[in-house]
């Protein structure tokens, strides 16, 4: 167990919606990182988040958008799904941002859009 | 533009054998080179990483190797048993505030009993 919870573990939705996804980082943890995993992609990384703040952006679309709360735990929104987005969603964390390199993964939530 | 090329995507190792992975990047920023393990249904957890001031890293049955003027390094793992068989990761991320991991495609490591 990494210390790291993602909510929910399965989400079924049709196109279109918009759904969130939940992670919380390892206590002490700053820095969240959201991955997405499909099957033609690969593991990718979409978006980093430390301390509250967006620290750096990758292959997100515009349709996705994420944020960190006071707390440090993270959330990552899709709207306007479409068919290619099913895939599983991981959430990482770290201790810091450029200090410790260690990133430890969550279990994933996995998003079937149908 | 894929970043870290990894081979072979499958492998199929008997008991008791090694089992190795290889990995070349191209961006010479790359500082952090880490090996992910991940079995069907979890995450990806963390087994192995190495800096580039070194050439080898070894820890229990694991071993990463490391040719920073080749931009290569791979994974052995030895006495290979079938509680190792999951898909193996390589990755690499550079200097910055940023930490964000560029992943290769992926092993399917197969350990036959």
């Amino acid at each position: 167990d990494s210390g790291v919870t993602q909510t929910p573990k399965h989400l079924i939705t049709a196109t279109g919606q918009r759904v969130t996804l939940r992670c919380s980082p390892r206590s002490g943890d700053l820095s969240v990182y959201w991955y997405q995993q499909s099957l033609d992609q690969g593991l990718q990384f979409l978006i980093q988040y430390y301390n509250g703040e967006e620290r750096a952006k990758g292959n997100i679309l515009e349709r996705f958008s994420a944020q960190q709360f006071p707390d440090l735990h993270s959330e990552l929104n899709l709207s306007s799904l479409e068919l290619g987005d099913s895939a599983l969603y991981f959430c990482a964390s770290s201790v810091a941002s450029g200090v410790n390199y260690e990133q430890y993964f969550g279990p994933g939530t996995r998003l079937t859009v149908t | 533009q894929q970043q870290v090329k990894q081979s072979p995507q499958s492998l199929i190792v008997q008991k008791g054998g090694i089992s190795i992975i290889n990995c070349a990047y191209e961006n010479t920023a790359f500082d952090y080179f880490p090996w992910y393990q991940q079995f069907p249904g979890k995450g990806p957890a963390l087994l192995i990483a190495i800096r580039p001031d070194v050439s080898e890293k070894k820890e229990g049955r694991f071993t990463i190797s490391f040719n920073k003027s080749a931009k290569q390094f791979s994974l052995h793992i030895m006495d290979s048993q079938p509680g190792d068989s999951a898909t193996y990761f390589c990755a690499a991320t550079t200097s910055g505030s940023a930490r964000q991991l560029t992943f290769g495609s992926g092993t399917q490591l197969t350990v036959l009993p």
